[in-house]
């Protein structure tokens, strides 16, 4: 069954420092994976996603995330953390027919100056 | 790049009435519509996912006569959650896909709040 686990609810960096967010999941067949950026109050939006093209995915934002098969991790990169940068971070999965998305439980990103 | 809206942003009801959300694709042909709920604090979980002219498809667990899902066009959706109580306040996101991959485009979601 596809399932993804987010490590770390909640992320506090301060402002210019690495962010590194924490995706493993688990698939029986080749993933879809994406991860969303969620703001308060509002929907999702996509900062990237893997198709199984090239391992090393860059987004928006001056987000990638790097897919490792071996490790089953799908962990969200960003060099130097923004003051806006501070949102809910959602890793997502397509399930096993394609047809919908099955969601971690996010990680909140706190930053500080 | 895809935009989808939903409508109305925010609703505070009665307990007993019935509320109805839209959800639109405003540029694109949305082939199957996705309705999620989210409590504070908590990740997004699908409810339903609906295509064009069927029926929805509901998830284990969501009471399809409560949350009646309507997909009459290939761009709107409508969510109408019926007799609502006080635990059917949360955070309504509708999301649309155009059938050409994987993705998923997100409404900006919808604040319902039952007294």
């Amino acid at each position: 069954a596809q399932s993804v686990t987010q490590l770390g609810s909640h992320v506090s960096v301060s402002e210019g420092a690495l962010v590194l967010l924490r995706c493993n999941y688990s698939s029986s067949v080749p993933p879809y994976l994406f991860w969303y950026v969620q703001y308060p109050n509002q929907g999702l939006q996509l900062l990237l996603k893997y198709t199984s093209a090239a391992t090393l995915v860059k987004g928006i934002n001056g987000f990638e995330a790097e897919f490792k098969k071996s490790e089953t991790s799908f962990h969200l990169t960003k060099p130097s953390a923004h003051m806006s940068d501070a949102a809910e971070y959602f890793c997502a999965v397509t399930n096993q027919a394609g047809t919908a998305l099955i969601f971690g439980k996010g990680t909140t990103l706190s930053v500080s100056s | 790049g895809a935009v989808v809206s939903q409508h109305p942003s925010w609703v505070i009801c009665k307990s007993g009435t019935s509320v109805k959300i839209e959800c639109r694709s405003l540029d694109f042909q949305a082939t199957t519509m996705f309705w999620y709920r989210q409590f504070p604090k908590q990740s997004l979980m699908l409810m339903a996912t609906s295509n064009e002219g069927s029926k929805a498809t509901y998830e284990q667990g969501v009471e399809k006569d409560k949350f009646l899902i309507n997909h009459a066009s290939l761009t709107l959706s409508t969510l109408t959650v019926t007799s609502a109580h006080p635990e059917d306040s949360s955070f309504y996101i509708c999301s649309a896909s155009g059938g050409s991959g994987h993705e998923q485009f997100f409404g900006p979601g919808t604040r319902l709040t039952v007294l």
